[in-house]
């Protein structure tokens, strides 16, 4: 089975700040894909970012970047310029891969990041 | 274009009661998904669909929650009878799954309240 770990339960910056928030995750598979979820007190779950296995090159996204470490099993969010409306909890999620279809999407715990003006 | 709709946005009832979400996936996806959110233990697969069809339904909780994809654009999910440790809040999201490597796209969830 795998397993999603995000360690900081909270973190705070001030605006325009960057922040990284950290994930490492445990699988024994070799096709698989990483995404970051972000989701505000409106309650809504939405996509920042995702990452395939077998890309090396790391995904970006705006002000967004992830650096993924794939032997560490390691995939942490960068970002950048930080803004007031970044605040929000964000999760660190994997999904296996593969040609079976859609797969589900195992969560971290999630991490608490605000925004200070 | 329309998101995934998911309806009620707030239910509360009480103890006992049979309680049916209901959700609409993105027109043309054709994987659903049911999770549930808790403070304890976050964010969590219940069940999903592949062309209509539950692949995985080892995240049910127990016999109260059935889960139901008639057609390709509606699902719901049952609990009866509904107990106040289902309070969370419940997540549809679709996907075009066809290779495995779509994102999820989730709806706006159901608070549900079980006094």
């Amino acid at each position: 089975a795998q397993t999603v770990t995000q360690s900081q339960p909270e973190m705070s910056v001030q605006e325009a700040e960057t922040v990284t928030l950290s994930c490492t995750y445990d699988t024994s598979e070799s096709n698989y894909y990483l995404f970051w979820y972000k989701q505000p007190p409106s309650r809504q779950m939405i996509l920042v970012i995702r990452q395939e296995a077998y890309k090396q090159q790391n995904a970006t996204e705006n002000r967004f970047s992830v650096n993924f470490q794939k032997a560490a099993k390691s995939f942490s969010l960068k970002i950048s310029d930080s803004q007031l409306g970044d605040t929000a909890m964000y999760f660190c999620a994997f999904m296996k891969g593969g040609n079976q279809g859609a797969q589900k999407l195992v969560f971290g715990q999630g991490t608490r990041l605000t925004i200070n003006p | 274009d329309a998101g995934v709709i998911q309806s009620p946005r707030h239910e509360v009832t009480e103890m006992g009661q049979e309680v049916t979400l209901r959700c609409k996936p993105i027109s043309g996806h054709n994987s659903l998904f049911w999770y549930r959110q808790t403070m304890m233990r976050g964010l969590e697969l219940l069940i999903y669909f592949n062309n209509n069809v539950p692949i995985d339904d080892s995240g049910m909780p127990e016999d109260r929650f059935s889960a139901k994809m008639p057609n390709a654009s509606f699902s719901t999910l049952k609990i009866q009878p509904s107990e106040p440790r289902d309070s969370a809040v419940y997540f549809c999201a679709s996907s075009l799954g066809t290779l495995g490597n779509q994102p999820q796209h989730f709806g706006d969830g159901t608070r549900l309240s079980i006094l």
